[in-house]
């Protein structure tokens, strides 16, 4: 059953500190996302990658984050320094540009859940 | 800029009761638009993706319809169960050669056995 994996699950760190969070997409899919989520702006995108290449991070606090993807089965998302207001739920979603009645279904994973105090 | 609203924010139903969940967007330039689940403490789970070209997606209880020139696409859960508590996200990801996927904020449904 291919999903997507995201490590860790939970993080709860100190306020400058460095957070890397890392993501397997499904094998295949050359589209991946990362959002973050927060009760207070719902799901936002942070960065978009097609075939490893970042298409658009306009939605990612430059001077803190950053978003990579050193091979096909990873990406990376980093917040240095890590800042209180960074606590949220960070996701990371894969799909493929194929055609047909299922192409471009977006699947995601279960989410790496950072608390920053 | 895409946006995406969803009405209600929260929704209240005896078990049983067939419920619509509305999306609507601004911009109709859209590629597809897919519906999805999320659990308390869970990731999004797709349910439903409607291609621009087509009306309407059945899986099961679920019907989902799209009007792209309207700007609107309904989620019809029928019969509805328990089990099906949880938020429900529209999705819509715009045509063009990127194809960015913006959400809308979600309906948060509770079914009462």
């Amino acid at each position: 059953d291919a999903r997507v994996t995201q490590t860790p699950r939970h993080k709860v760190t100190e306020m400058g500190q460095e957070v890397t969070m890392r993501c397997q997409p499904i094998l295949g899919h050359n589209t991946v996302f990362w959002y973050r989520q927060t009760m207070m702006q719902g799901l936002e995108l942070l960065a978009y990658f097609r075939n490893r290449a970042p298409l658009d991070d306009s939605g990612m606090p430059k001077d803190r984050f950053s978003a990579e993807m050193p091979d096909a089965t990873l990406a990376t998302l980093k917040i240095q320094p890590s800042e209180p207001r960074d606590s949220a739920v960070y996701f990371c979603a894969s799909g493929s540009r194929t055609g047909g009645l299922s192409g471009n279904t977006i699947y995601f994973g279960e989410g790496s859940w950072l608390t920053v105090v | 800029k895409q946006e995406v609203t969803q009405i209600p924010a929260a929704l209240s139903v005896p078990e049983g009761e067939n419920l619509v969940l509305n999306c609507s967007f601004t911009d109709s330039a859209i590629y597809n638009l897919q519906w999805f689940r999320q659990d308390p403490g869970k990731g999004l789970t797709s349910l439903l993706l409607i291609q621009s070209s087509q009306r309407e997606q059945t899986s099961g209880r679920l019907n989902a319809s799209l009007d792209k020139s309207s700007g609107r696409s309904t989620l019809y859960i029928a019969a509805s169960q328990p089990g099906d508590s949880a938020t429900y996200l529209c999705a819509v990801m715009n045509s063009g050669g990127y194809q960015k996927v913006t959400f809308g904020t979600g309906t948060k449904l509770q079914v009462i056995p």
